[in-house]
C-alpha cells in the first residue's frame, strides 16, 4: 500500500521559505508511472493545487504562485520537496503532498495526512 | 485564469438523491478535462471517489456516480446516508500540466 508522509516545519516566518518534504513509502517514486503534487488549503477553504515533479524532474506550477515555488525529487531517498520563497500570513495552510495517477486516468490517487504551516513571525 | 465552479453548499435529506456540478468559469466541462472528485471531512485528507469522470474509486460505495451533465461534470449521490455529509471537491486538468480545483461544496444531510 503506497503511503506518502509530509515532514517539514510547522512555523515559518514572513518573507522566509517555507520547505517541506514528502515521504513516499510502499512504492517506487522513480516507477515513472506518476506525478508527484503539492495541494494546500487554508483554514476553513478549499483545495489549491501548488504544482507536480516527474522523475525526470520536469515539473509544472500553478501560474498564481509560480514565482515562489520549487518541487524537485530525490528518488534516492524516495522522497519530493516543495520550497516556497517569500511566504506571508496568505500561505498559512494545510499542506498535503499526492500521487498523480497519469496513466491514462489522470487524478489524485494517494494522499498523504497533511502538515499545518503557519506563517508568523 | 480559469475559475472551476461548484455550488457552495447544498443539502439533501437522507435517503434523497442529489448531484453536485463542477463547471467553468468560461466554456464547457468534457471528458478531456479528466474530472474527478473528493470528498472530505473536517480534519482529514481528502479521499478519492470519481476519477475520469465516471471510475469510482476502490471501496467507493455504488450510490457514488459521476457523468457529464450538460456542460459541467457532476457527482451523483443516490440514497444518500448521513455520513455522506462533507466536502466535495472536483479538480479538472486544464492542460499543459495544469490542475484547477473547484471550491468545493458543503453537503448537508438533513
Amino acid at each position: 500500500q503506497v503511503q506518502l508522509q509530509e515532514s517539514g516545519p510547522g512555523l515559518v516566518k514572513p518573507s522566509q521559505t517555507l520547505s517541506l518534504t514528502c515521504t513516499v513509502s510502499g512504492g517506487s517514486i522513480s516507477s515513472g508511472r506518476y506525478y508527484w503534487s503539492w495541494i494546500r488549503q487554508p483554514a476553513g477553504k478549499g483545495l489549491e493545487w501548488i504544482g507536480r515533479v516527474y522523475t525526470s524532474r520536469s515539473t509544472n506550477y500553478n501560474p498564481s504562485l509560480k514565482s515562489r515555488v520549487t518541487i524537485s525529487v530525490d528518488t534516492s531517498k524516495n522522497q519530493f520537496s516543495l520550497k516556497l520563497n517569500s511566504v506571508t500570513a496568505a500561505d498559512t495552510a494545510v499542506y498535503y503532498c499526492a500521487r498523480e495517477n497519469a496513466e491514462g486516468r489522470n487524478y489524485f490517487d494517494y494522499w498523504g495526512q497533511g502538515t499545518l504551516v503557519t506563517v508568523s513571525s | 485564469q480559469t475559475v472551476v465552479t461548484q455550488e457552495p453548499s447544498f443539502s439533501v435529506s437522507p435517503g434523497g438523491t442529489v448531484t453536485l456540478t463542477c463547471g467553468l468559469s468560461s466554456g464547457s466541462v468534457s471528458t478531456s478535462y479528466y474530472p474527478s472528485w473528493y470528498q472530505q471531512t473536517p480534519g482529514q485528507a481528502p479521499r478519492t471517489l470519481i476519477d475520469s469522470t465516471n471510475t469510482r474509486s476502490s471501496g467507493v460505495p455504488d450510490r457514488f456516480s459521476g457523468s457529464i451533465l450538460g456542460n459541467k461534470a457532476a457527482l451523483t449521490i443516490t440514497g444518500a446516508q448521513a455520513d455522506d455529509e462533507s466536502d466535495y471537491y472536483c479538480v479538472l486538468y486544464m492542460g499543459s500540466g495544469i490542475w484547477v480545483f473547484g471550491g468545493g461544496t458543503k453537503l448537508t444531510v438533513l
